[in-house]
């Protein structure tokens, strides 16, 4: 158990509709990184935030958007969503921003556009 | 922008034999450099990072990896593959000084044959 907490794990929706996934960090860490798994994109950074800034932003589309709050949990929205948009998402958690400090991952949450 | 390439989609070994899993690298200043792994249906676990020092680093389940600077390369090894290490295996490296984000490559999936 990494201490990272992704929820929901598995999310089924259609075509055009808006989806939140939630992610707490383990307990301590400031960053949380959000990622998404495809088949034949791999891993793809999608943007991390650092106690409550955003630091870095990667392929993240405009149709999504994602904010860490006060208690440190994050929330990554999708909308508009599309069938290329199903994939896994990662959120990952380390102690600081810019530091060696490895990313702890979450279990992901599988989302399905139909 | 820093990148990783991880050239072989996938590495087929025998059991007992020695295993190497390629990455090279490219960032601007300085790297850290990871690896991680990742069984089905679960979020990705670090084994090992290289922040200075020495080039070879130990990890977690008996792997380790080899920096080499002046091939920008840090590929994973182990000495005796075990049925067990089958899974995908990620790359992921971040600047030193730049920013904070962690890029992966596209991972490579480990077959260790009995």
């Amino acid at each position: 158990d990494s201490g990272v907490t992704q929820t929901p794990k598995h999310l089924i929706t259609a075509t055009g509709q808006r989806v939140t996934l939630r992610c707490s960090p383990r307990s301590g860490d400031l960053s949380v990184y959000w990622y998404q798994q495809s088949l034949d994109q791999g891993l793809q950074f999608l943007i991390q935030y650092y106690n409550g800034e955003e630091r870095a932003k990667g392929n993240i589309l405009e149709r999504f958007s994602a904010q860490q709050f006060p208690d440190l949990h994050s929330e990554l929205n999708l909308s508009s969503l599309e069938l290329g948009d199903s994939a896994l998402y990662f959120c990952a958690s380390s102690v600081a921003g810019r530091s060696a400090g490895e990313l702890f991952f979450g279990e992901g949450s599988r989302l399905t556009v139909l | 922008a820093q990148s990783v390439a991880q050239p072989e989609d996938q590495v087929n070994v025998a059991e007992g034999n020695p295993l190497t899993v390629k990455c090279t690298y490219s960032v601007s200043g300085n790297p850290y450099l990871f690896w991680y792994v990742q069984y089905p249906n679960r979020g990705l676990q670090f084994l090992l990072k290289y922040i200075t020092g020495d080039n070879l680093v130990k990890g977690s389940y008996g792997f380790e990896a080899e920096f080499n600077k002046s091939q920008t390369s840090f590929h994973l090894k182990k000495p005796s593959a075990l049925v067990s290490d089958s899974a995908l295996y990620f790359c992921a490296v971040r600047d030193m000084w730049r920013d904070d984000k962690i890029i992966f490559g596209k991972g490579t999936r480990l077959h260790i044959l009995p």
